[in-house]
């Protein structure tokens, strides 16, 4: 089966870093994928992480350690645009799994 | 380049009723993949067609549940009838060849009274 962790929400101010923590157990990785969803909107792909390290794109970055089974999504200089919820994802076998989601609100 | 849409946005039926969904993936895409939200939980797969063929239904939590992709272009889902825990919001998505990629449609919110 597939087991895939992130916290519910956090809370961050305006111009801060969050990093939003995903741990999974999944039964193949073909690669981690991070997501942003706002509300009534389609998921947007933010990352993918296939190999460990870090993935740097502008403000958001992404990091992968596959022998831990852990990711984060790092984001930087937050704006209140980016309260959002976020989705962790793992992709086997064409088929994404998906954590629940954490919804980061801003704050000025 | 067009997203990828979704047809109705909202869909509100009573229990035993039909409904049908649709999808059209971006042009080019041949993978097109169907997700479902319930209420308080995560997204989870339905199923993935490679172009008209259906290459992973697995998801597909029952036999009320139809998935057609005829002619390898825009995707339906039928659920027949409805029951109650069908509620959701229902995503559809699509790749390009062996892009694992996937981008988003905005969902159809399927409210099932």
């Amino acid at each position: 089966g597939q087991n895939i962790d992130q916290p519910t929400e956090m809370t961050a101010t305006e111009g801060a870093i969050v990093q939003i923590n995903c741990t999974y157990q999944t039964s193949g990785f073909n690669g981690l994928f991070w997501y942003q969803q706002h509300a009534g909107e389609a998921p947007t792909f933010l990352s993918y992480n296939v190999l460990d390290g870090l993935e740097e794109k502008g403000r958001f970055s992404s990091f992968l350690s596959r022998s831990k089974g852990y990711s984060y999504l790092l984001l930087k200089e937050l704006q209140m645009k980016d309260s959002a919820s976020y989705l962790c994802a793992v992709l086997s076998d064409y088929k994404l799994s998906f954590g629940a989601g954490t919804t980061v609100t801003v704050r000025a | 380049e067009a997203g990828v849409t979704q047809f109705p946005s909202h869909s509100v039926i009573e229990k035993g009723q039909t409904v049908t969904l649709r999808c059209d993936p971006i042009s080019g895409h041949d993978n097109l993949y169907w997700y479902r939200r319930v209420m308080g939980k995560e997204i989870k797969f339905l199923l993935h067609f490679v172009k008209e063929s259906k290459q992973d239904e697995s998801g597909m939590p029952n036999n009320r549940f139809l998935a057609e992709r005829t002619g390898g272009t825009y995707s339906t889902l039928k659920v027949q009838p409805a029951e109650l825990e069908d509620s959701g919001v229902y995503f559809c998505a699509s790749s390009r060849g062996t892009s694992y990629e996937q981008f988003f449609g905005p969902g159809t919110r399927l409210t099932v009274l």
